[in-house]
């Protein structure tokens, strides 16, 4: 079955740029959305289809997808950014997520 | 204002049954794909089942199939999930979500734009 593999973790600055990346194998020719979770919370789409942003997201998160890897960026992190961030994508029928990856701005 | 509010959800012994509804508000229900997403305690996101608009195409992730069955009625606005032979590890929170594509052809352009609050189901002696 497809998998996609995330760092459990990643750590960035306030005001830094915190890049996320989930490896797939030839994710790129796959569509991949992301979508952020915070404490006792539903997820929240924030990028889908590589590179778009739903209505209401904040510029600072984008998205992209080549290769093996998608990588969601977030410019300028904030504090209320810090959450975990969840890729996916479909493969054959069904859908895959990623692990997860707790973003921690520090 | 997009809703979706699952119920159903509680303690179980091993081996019972359970069904989740999945009410839906601000849209029209019949025409979106749905699905359900599990997420065990402290754990990631796990793709459980979807269905298409009309009911007529359902699909499951491998390790579900015979056990958990996905069904709708779009005249209630209403998405369920029996779930059956329940196991401990079944314990996770359901939510329900609402598949888009933004009207892309490519089957694999779709993903989850709303979700509900989710549904707690414990798995327990």
């Amino acid at each position: 079955s497809y998998e996609l593999t995330q760092p459990p973790s990643v750590s960035v600055s306030p005001g830094q740029t915190a890049r996320i990346p989930c490896f797939g194998l030839r994710l790129g020719d796959k569509y991949a959305s992301w979508y952020q979770q915070k404490p006792g919370q539903s997820p929240v789409l924030v990028v889908c289809q590589d590179n778009k942003r739903p209505s209401g997201i904040p510029e600072r998160f984008s998205g992209s997808n080549s290769g093996n890897t998608a990588t969601l960026t977030i410019s300028g992190t904030q504090a209320l950014d810090e959450a975990d961030y969840y890729c996916q994508a479909w493969d054959s029928g069904s859908t895959v997520f990623g692990g997860g990856t707790k973003l921690t701005v520090v | 204002e997009v809703r979706l509010v699952e119920s159903g959800g509680g303690l179980v012994q091993p081996g019972g049954n359970l069904r989740l509804s999945c009410e839906a508000s601000g849209f029209t229900l019949s025409t979106y794909w749905m699905s359900w997403v599990r997420q065990a305690p402290g754990k990631g996101l796990e793709w459980v089942a979807n269905i298409k608009q009309d009911g007529g195409e359902k699909h499951y992730v491998d390790s579900l199939k015979g056990r958990f069955t996905i069904s709708r009625d779009n005249a209630r606005n209403s998405l369920f999930l029996q779930l059956s032979s329940l196991r401990p590890e079944d314990t996770a929170i359901y939510y329900c979500a609402r598949e888009d594509n933004r009207g892309f052809s490519d089957p694999s352009s779709y993903f989850f734009d709303h979700w509900g609050q989710g549904a707690l189901v414990t798995v327990s002696s």
